[in-house]
């Protein structure tokens, strides 16, 4: 079974701090990307990583930056958190070796409050 | 560009009764097609995918989906709702290789 895991399920952070989100999946995949999901508005792009050290800008980047330093690992940061990324941050792989019908797997997500 | 448009932010049925969720797409090239399911605190899960080797597809728990091109549309249906249906349910669609999703359905169930 596919498992993508996220270092933490709840987060409550405040204002400013330097907030660092977790995610390892254990299938080898080369791709990964990190969501945000708030009600009505669905899941947004924030950051994906084709391998190892690359990355790209999604549809909201914001704010945020990314580093994929192991391909089992990929961290977002938020380096100077404030109240609107409150929000639950999903993590996803997937392999591209198949091309675009491969499925994306997707972690527990870690819901944030910023104070 | 690619997009989704899934008509109906909740949907109520009564159990037993047929569940229906739209999913309209717009797409310049043949689309692949993903639905997902997510449920109370937890990741999403894939419930189908169209990749263009049959236009009806079917899923886990009993939905199906069926792509119609003339229609746009990859519409996600079970004959008997259960209650353990109720979650929410998210249309997606491939873009270079990125998923681009709509913006939710949540499925009540009534008892």
């Amino acid at each position: 079974d596919v498992k993508v895991t996220q270092s933490s399920r709840y987060l409550v952070k405040r204002t400013g701090e330097k907030v660092f989100l977790e995610c390892v999946q254990d299938m080898d995949h080369e791709n990964m990307f990190w969501y945000r999901q708030d009600p009505g508005l669905g899941l947004r792009l924030i950051y994906f990583s084709y391998d190892v050290k690359m990355k790209e800008k999604g549809d909201i980047p914001e704010g945020y930056s990314v580093s994929r330093e192991k391909k089992e690992r990929f961290s977002l940061i938020l380096e100077s958190a404030s109240t609107n990324q409150t929000s639950m941050y999903l993590c996803a792989s997937r392999s591209p070796r198949t091309g675009p019908q491969e499925t994306q797997y997707f972690g527990p997500g870690t819901r944030l409050l910023v104070l | 560009a690619q997009s989704v448009t899934q008509l109906g932010s909740h949907v109520s049925v009564s159990e037993g009764a047929l569940v229906l969720l739209r999913c309209n797409y717009s797409s310049s090239v043949p689309p692949y097609l993903f639905w997902y399911v997510q449920y109370p605190n937890q990741g999403l899960q894939l419930l189908l995918k169209y990749t263009s080797a049959a236009t009806l597809v079917k899923g886990i728990n009993g939905f199906e989906a069926e792509f119609k091109k003339s229609e746009t549309s990859f519409h996600l249906t079970k004959p008997s709702a259960h209650m353990s249906d109720a979650a929410e349910y998210f249309c997606a669609v491939d873009s270079s290789y990125k998923l681009i999703f709509g913006s939710g359905t949540r499925l009540l169930v009534r008892p």
